[in-house]
């Protein structure tokens, strides 16, 4: 168990370009998170899948962003024309699937400036 | 709106000092409440999970309680460290799969 990993850890791009980051989970753990980071903020929920089926997202989740978990395993968020805005460490966690109660485990972040 | 709150946003203590960081919630329906460290620039990791049906976790030198008829939790670090530097975020789970609602953070620094 290596725990979730994210890469890359940071990704530099200008305006307009688009960008994608890739999670793998802790092996078998069911459900997958994004959230979004801000300097100084505490993380915000973007989206949450359970296998491949995609859950829930929040309304941060613009229509530029898309993320998918085809296999179920690792996951991908996609950032279209990225703007300024979009600025952000972006977050991925996972989580057994076998309750609502249980703890989330993180991983440590793709870090994304745009110029 | 759920909103989670933490006071103070920032604290500097002597090395060897106990110290109490405090987070408060609005929703009274949490299924649980979580702990978090994070690392300039670095990921988040889990300190302590309490259930809403229990009053406190400990582990190590950490304890942390909850108070969900007044909407509070407190974590506890006992004889502090250098190495405890680092913005304590507290999370609740309000039975959204998953959605968890943090605070902003509190940055500890503790001086040798």
């Amino acid at each position: 168990d290596t725990g979730v990993s994210q890469n890359p850890r940071h990704k530099i791009t200008k305006r307009g370009q688009n960008v994608t980051f890739r999670c793998d989970p802790i092996s078998e753990h069911n459900r997958l998170y994004w959230y979004r980071q801000t300097l100084g903020q505490g993380p915000e929920f973007l989206t949450y899948f359970q296998n491949e089926a995609q859950l829930e997202k929040s309304r941060l989740l613009s229509d530029r962003f898309s993320a998918e978990r085809p296999k179920g395993s690792f996951s991908t968020l996609e950032i279209q024309r990225t703007e300024q805005g979009d600025s952000a460490m972006y977050l991925c966690a996972s989580s057994s699937g076998a309750s609502v109660y249980e703890k989330l485990f993180f991983g440590s972040g793709t870090q994304l400036s745009v110029l | 709106k759920q909103e989670v709150t933490q006071i103070p946003a920032a604290l500097s203590v002597p090395e060897g000092e106990n110290l109490v960081l405090n987070c408060s919630f609005t929703d009274s329906a949490i299924y649980n409440l979580q702990w978090f460290r994070q690392d300039p620039g670095k990921g988040l990791t889990s300190l302590l999970l309490i259930q809403s049906s229990q009053r406190e976790q400990t582990s190590g030198r950490l304890n942390a309680s909850l108070d969900k008829s007044s909407g509070r939790s407190t974590l506890y670090i006992a004889a502090s460290q250098p190495g405890d530097s680092a913005t304590y975020l507290c999370a609740e789970n309000g039975g959204s799969q998953g959605n968890l609602i943090f605070g902003k953070g509190t940055k500890l620094s503790v001086k040798p």
